[in-house]
Formats: structure tokens, C-alpha cells, sequence
């Protein structure tokens, strides 16, 4: 099974600025690793796919990108609306799917 | 649109079994590979299991392999879980998903439903 790791736990950013978001995986995933957002009290919400893909209605300021065992998302000028948990999931190696433990994006 | 709704939740002693089902809508049911997707109380999201868009093709998590069983009903666009054997551990929303790719299970989780809440309890 391929354990993904996502870094940092907790990030806490002003609006306007720009947040890195990383994941490891414990092998190669190829390009198949996918982002996820969820916001409290709600189900998670597809960002992107296939490491790059924004996924249908997405903002452009949300972009990923990476290959292999290390991935980015990157949210270029943060809104309130941001904060959330932001899980990445891979598809490299399947069953089972599986997924970082995620990060939370404080909006200060 | 698309419309995922989750019902069937609720609370169950251990060693118990209880169906969960997922009514979907807006889109060709019978296209897509569907999965299930678990959260346990402020945790993170856990795979549970997927079925292919013909309902061939079926997969699980280790976690409950041999108690869940996935299914899925064509003519009622409906999604199921048996979860038989309830542990404690089971405890979570259980979210139904849709696949991302038609005719095919991709594993890109698209779109999901709300969620229901299973709590395993004595």
C-alpha cells in the first residue's frame, strides 16, 4: 500500500498571500495523485487530477503540479474561502486508493 | 446536476449489520464506477471499497474485506453497503462517490454525496 505524506500539518496565511501545499508519496505514483478540499461539516471537493488538472469550475489560482513520489499544490492569492483540509489521494497503485492525512489552511 | 444522497445511517451494536444506500441522479448511473469513501470522527478520508460500472468488477479495503459487501442496482440508479460484523471502528460518515471517467473506474473521485453517519456502539 502506498502511504502518502503531506506536509505541513497546519498552515495559517494572510488573504492575498500565496500557500505551498506538498505530498510525498512512499513510491512512484507516475502522475496519478489528485487533491481534495473540505471544508468544515462538508464533503470533500475535487481540485485537481493526474497531479495538474484542475478539475470542472476550479479557480485558476489552485495549480499542481510534480511527478513520481513529490507534489505541490499551490493556491497563488489566497481567499477567505480557502480555508479548509486539503487531502492529496493517489491512483498509481490500485486498490486500495489512499490518502495523505491531510493539511489545514488557516485563513488568518 | 449531479446528485448523490446517502441514507441508511444510524446506530448499531457491534457484531451487528446495517445497508447503507446512495440514490444518484443527473447523470447515466449505469456509465460510472462508484465507490465508497469513510471519514471517522475528526480523522482523515479512508478508501472503503469500489464497484465497477457494470458491477463486475468489485474491490475492497483490507479494514473490511470479507464483512462489507458493495452493490449496486441499475434499474433504481441506487448505490448499496452491507456491512455486516460492525466493529467500533467503523465508526464514520460514509460518503458515496462518483468516478471521474465514463466506462471505465479511474479512481479520480469526483463527485461526492453528503455523507451518512454510522456509529458502532454498545
Amino acid at each position: 500500500e502506498i502511504v502518502l505524506t503531506q506536509s505541513p500539518a497546519t498552515l495559517s496565511l494572510s488573504p492575498g498571500e500565496r500557500a505551498t501545499l506538498s505530498c510525498r508519496a512512499s513510491q512512484s505514483v507516475t502522475n496519478y495523485l489528485a487533491w481534495y478540499q473540505q471544508k468544515p461539516g462538508q464533503a470533500p471537493k475535487l481540485l485537481i487530477y493526474d497531479a495538474f488538472n484542475r478539475a470542472t469550475g476550479i479557480p485558476a489560482r489552485f495549480s499542481g503540479s510534480g511527478s513520481g513520489t513529490d507534489f505541490t499544490l499551490i493556491i497563488s492569492s489566497l481567499e477567505p474561502e480557502d480555508s479548509a483540509v486539503y487531502y492529496c489521494q493517489q491512483r498509481g497503485n490500485w486498490p486500495p486508493i489512499t490518502f495523505g492525512q491531510g493539511t489545514r489552511l488557516e485563513i488568518k | 446536476q449531479v446528485q448523490l444522497v446517502e441514507s441508511g445511517g444510524g446506530v448499531v451494536q457491534p457484531g451487528r449489520s446495517l445497508r447503507l444506500s446512495c440514490a444518484a441522479s443527473g447523470y447515466s448511473f449505469s456509465d460510472y464506477g462508484m465507490h465508497w469513501v469513510r471519514q471517522a470522527p475528526g480523522k482523515g478520508l479512508e478508501w472503503v471499497s469500489v464497484i465497477s460500472d457494470g458491477g463486475r468488477n468489485r474491490y475492497y479495503a483490507d479494514s473490511v474485506k470479507g464483512r462489507f459487501t458493495i452493490s449496486r442496482d441499475i434499474s433504481k440508479n441506487t448505490l448499496y453497503l452491507q456491512m455486516n460484523s460492525l466493529r467500533v471502528e467503523d465508526t464514520a460518515v460514509y460518503y458515496c462517490v462518483k468516478d471521474y471517467r465514463v466506462d471505465s473506474t479511474s479512481g479520480i473521485l469526483e463527485y461526492w454525496g453528503q455523507g451518512t453517519l454510522v456509529t458502532v456502539s454498545s
